[in-house]
């Protein structure tokens, strides 16, 4: 089947911290792949996306790389700041169908 | 832009209950919507896809009698949790697809909280 696998716990880090966040899929085609982010009571708000191999997403700073190689997407920042906080999901999409997989989503706190 | 909307925003219903959760696209027509159900803490599971003028598609495991979903227009989308009780207290999300992209675009979210 499809799925997304994320890392582990939560991520704490103070500002101006690098944060990378793994992702992993596993797909029977070719997905698109998506980092969404949750803020404290609100609904999902795409981060960035990539619909092909090589392709790099990036928005607000935050960046990923879909390698096709290592079934792999995972979030990069340079410097993160206390307002970056709130959990980050990955997600992946087949055939443009809009039906998403999601990864169980990693907490990141981000302390002054 | 690509707008959806989803209302209310949180519920508190008493337990033996119903439940009605709205989900519109405002700009945009949505021939599919999808609900989601997360838990604390936990990521977001499909429930259902929704399909304007059909019967929604649910996930294996979710109940169809008591998670009823209607999709009357190309706009809107609602989830009735029938017979609510504790255990249904949840966050559920609703997202909609836009032509043309492979972007889903999702509500605000709707916090449950039986009692």
């Amino acid at each position: 089947g499809n799925s997304v696998t994320q890392m582990e716990g939560p991520v704490t880090l103070s500002e101006e911290a690098f944060l990378t966040i793994n992702c992993t899929y596993t797909a029977t085609g070719y997905p698109s792949l998506f980092w969404y982010v949750q803020y404290p009571g609100e609904g999902l708000q795409l981060l960035l996306k990539a619909t092909k191999a090589d392709d790099k997403g990036s928005n607000k700073g935050f960046e990923a790389t879909y390698r096709k190689e290592t079934t792999s997407f995972h979030l990069e920042k340079g410097s993160v700041q206390v307002s970056d906080s709130a959990v980050y999901f990955c997600a992946l999409t087949l055939y443009g169908n809009n039906r998403l997989a999601f990864g169980k989503g990693n907490q990141v706190v981000v302390i002054p | 832009g690509a707008v959806v909307s989803q209302h209310p925003s949180w519920v508190i219903c008493k337990s033996g209950t119903s439940v009605k959760i709205e989900c519109r696209s405002l700009d945009f027509q949505a021939t599919t919507m999808f609900w989601y159900r997360q838990f604390p803490k936990q990521s977001l599971m499909l429930m259902a896809t929704s399909n304007e003028g059909s019967k929604a598609t649910y996930e294996q495991g979710v109940e169809k009698d008591k998670f009823l979903i209607n999709h009357a227009s190309l706009t809107l989308s609602t989830l009735t949790v029938t017979s609510a009780h504790p255990e249904d207290s949840s966050f559920y999300i609703c997202s909609a697809g836009k032509t043309g992209t492979t972007e889903a675009f999702f509500g605000q979210g709707t916090r449950l909280t039986v009692v």
